[in-house]
Order: structure tokens, then sequence, then C-alpha cells
């Protein structure tokens, strides 16, 4: 399958500090990327759809402000937690979905990221 | 997109066939039934997906019943590697369409 990687694969934060987490389609361009959260213990929650080129769209409940999400290129999305805090400690998971086929059809899978672990203290 | 329903846990002796069921009773004509797995602190992984017919890959085989109300998942051989939360979703296959999780089954494969 295609291949996603997320960087750093952790981080340790001050409380307060912002943090950067890269998300990268390593063999496909991918127009749509996805942010997923995910607690302990807990199923995958969607935060945001990342959109090449345009503003991503949130989910209910979700600060914009405070997860700045940039899709600058067809390979790379970028989440940012601003002023992080305890609370935002969690497992964070991007996805990419694979481009349409040709012909018009679409494959359109998703393929996950290997998720970067956020500690805040 | 419709909601699926799990059991919480199952677990599966080394080397037997694992047989994960799901139930998607509101499934609508236009919903494929999707299948991921996580393994502990990694990210989620496509298995298979299917919309009325059986299909089977590399990695496992999906029964979906003729009335599209449940599928199974089927690892054939299951090894300790196999142990993970297993996700079913059912959702539109459209390009706008997100992956929306539930809280899976557990497999636990024992030797």
């Amino acid at each position: 399958g295609a291949v996603v990687s997320q960087h750093p694969s952790w981080v340790i934060c001050k409380s307060g500090t912002s943090v950067k987490i890269e998300c990268r389609s390593l063999d496909f361009q991918a127009t749509t990327m996805f942010w997923y959260r995910q607690f302990p213990k807990q199923s995958l929650m969607l935060m945001a759809t990342s959109n090449e080129g345009s503003k991503a769209t949130y989910e209910q409940g979700v600060e914009k402000d405070k997860f700045l999400i940039n899709h600058a290129s067809l390979t790379l999305s970028t989440l940012t937690v601003t002023s992080a805090h305890p609370e935002d400690s969690s497992f964070y998971i991007c996805s990419a979905r694979t481009p349409r086929l040709a012909g018009g059809s679409s494959n359109n899978e998703q393929f996950f990221g290997p998720g970067t672990r956020l500690t805040v203290l | 997109d419709a909601k699926t329903t799990q059991p919480t846990s199952m677990d599966c002796a080394e080397g037997r066939a694992a047989n994960l069921p799901c139930n998607h009773s509101t499934i609508s004509g236009n919903e494929y039934v999707y299948w991921y797995r996580q393994i502990h602190s990694q990210g989620p992984q496509y298995i298979i997906h299917g919309l009325k017919n059986n299909e089977t890959n590399e990695m496992a085989s999906l029964i979906i019943t003729e009335d599209r109300k449940s599928s199974t998942l089927i690892l054939p051989h299951a090894t300790l590697r196999d142990t993970a939360v297993y996700y079913c979703i059912v959702r539109v296959v459209g390009y706008g369409n997100k992956l929306v999780f539930g809280a899976g089954t557990i497999l636990r494969v024992k030797s």
C-alpha cells in the first residue's frame, strides 16, 4: 500500500509552547489528508480534513485557532498545536487519501501515518 | 454513514482462523464495508473493503451476507502479530467522505 510518514514520532514539550507535526505522503500525491486524535484506550476521533491549497475543514468541537493545519503541497500537511496544555497530550495520526485512478474511477483509499505521541508537561 | 456494531473483544489461538463479525443492519445500497486494524501505538492499517460480493486479498477475506446487514472478516491463519484492534466501518465511497471509527474489536491471538 501507499506510504505515509509522520514527524516527529514523539515529542515532549512545555505547557504554553507550540508543536508542529508533519504528515507526508511518500509515494503518491494526496490532495486530501485527514488529522485524527486518539486518547488512551479510546478510538480515533477525526479532527479535520486538510485540502491542498485551501482551508481545512474542522469537525465540530475542534478549535481551528488552536489546531492550525496547513496543506501547502500535494505531499505535505502540517498540524500545529498552539499554546499546548497537558490536556492536549494525545496520539495524533494523519492519513492521506490516494488519488483518483485513470479513467475517472476513484481508488479513494486512506493510508495512515504511524502517529505522533505528544506529551505536554 | 450507517452505524456498526462489533464485539468488544475476541480471543483466537495462533494458527487458527480468526472470524471477526460486524453488524451493519442500517447499511444503505451505496455504502461499502471497510476493515482497518490498529496495532498498539501505531496508525491504522487498511485491510480490505467490499460492497456486496465476498472479497479476498493477501491479508484477509471479507464475507458479506446477502442482505448486507452483517459481515465477517476472516484472518485465515492468525499469528501473534495479528493482535490488534479491528475496526469495521461503513461508508459511501465518494471523494469527500471521511472515515469514522467506532470502538472496534480487540483481537488477542494467543499461543
